[in-house]
């Protein structure tokens, strides 16, 4: 199956200072990629919408100020939580749209990157 | 907005019991999906049914998609300690664009 991969899978900053996620598709290309956040024992909260060359499309209630997307190439989305609080400490985990014809596009996920912000 | 709601939170059995999880949509889906994330892990792709009734069959699951196609559920049978961990279904829009998951079922079992 495809394979998506995130960095750094673990990070610890400071309150204040901006942390960067990357996602990347291995074994193909992926014109939408999508960035969501977990809570511990919580379900998966859809942040935004990744498209390849345009503006990311975020959901409500999720400031686009703070998490900055960027979709640079059809292999690599990044997702930047600029001055992290404490309160942004959770788990990000990007997926990767695959096209499954004929029938819709599944997604595969990547392993998760645990923010903790002191 | 959409919602998709699934039970129950949790689940305990015995290794060798059966167990269910449902899954509705407040709106007609156009696919749903099943994820598995183990304890610590990300969430894995089990299945996708896109068919008004559809059944599938993975082994022990068996996954079925409504006639309505709002509402999914996810049968296991003879659990055994390997299936432990957290069932997501998500549910797709008409637009086919992102997923929408339901809070999850966590499934523990004793040995």
């Amino acid at each position: 199956g495809a394979v998506v991969s995130q960095h750094p899978s673990w990070v610890i900053c400071k309150s204040g200072t901006s942390v960067k996620i990357e996602c990347r598709s291995l074994d193909f290309q992926a014109t939408t990629m999508f960035w969501y956040r977990q809570f511990p024992k919580q379900s998966l909260m859809l942040m935004a919408t990744s498209n390849e060359g345009s503006k990311a499309t975020y959901e409500q209630g999720v400031e686009k100020d703070k998490f900055l997307i960027n979709h640079a190439s059809l292999t690599l989305s990044t997702l930047t939580v600029t001055s992290a609080h404490p309160e942004d400490s959770s788990f990000y985990i990007c997926s990767a749209r695959v096209p499954s014809p004929p029938g819709p596009d599944t997604q595969y996920f990547g392993p998760g990157t645990r923010l903790t912000v002191l | 907005g959409q919602q998709v709601m699934q039970i129950p939170q949790y689940q305990h059995v015995q290794e060798g019991e059966d167990f269910t999880t449902y899954c509705n949509s407040s709106t007609t889906l156009s696919n749903i999906q099943w994820y598995k994330q183990r304890p610590g892990g990300h969430p894995v792709f089990l299945i996708q049914l896109v068919k008004s009734g559809e059944v599938k069959k993975q082994k022990r699951l068996t996954f079925q998609f409504g006639e309505a196609k709002k509402n999914s559920s996810l049968h296991i049978t003879a659990t055994q300690t390997t299936d432990v961990g957290t069932y997501f279904c998500a549910g797709g829009n008409q637009a086919g664009t992102a997923l929408i998951f339901g809070k999850g079922t966590t499934l523990s079992v004793s040995s």
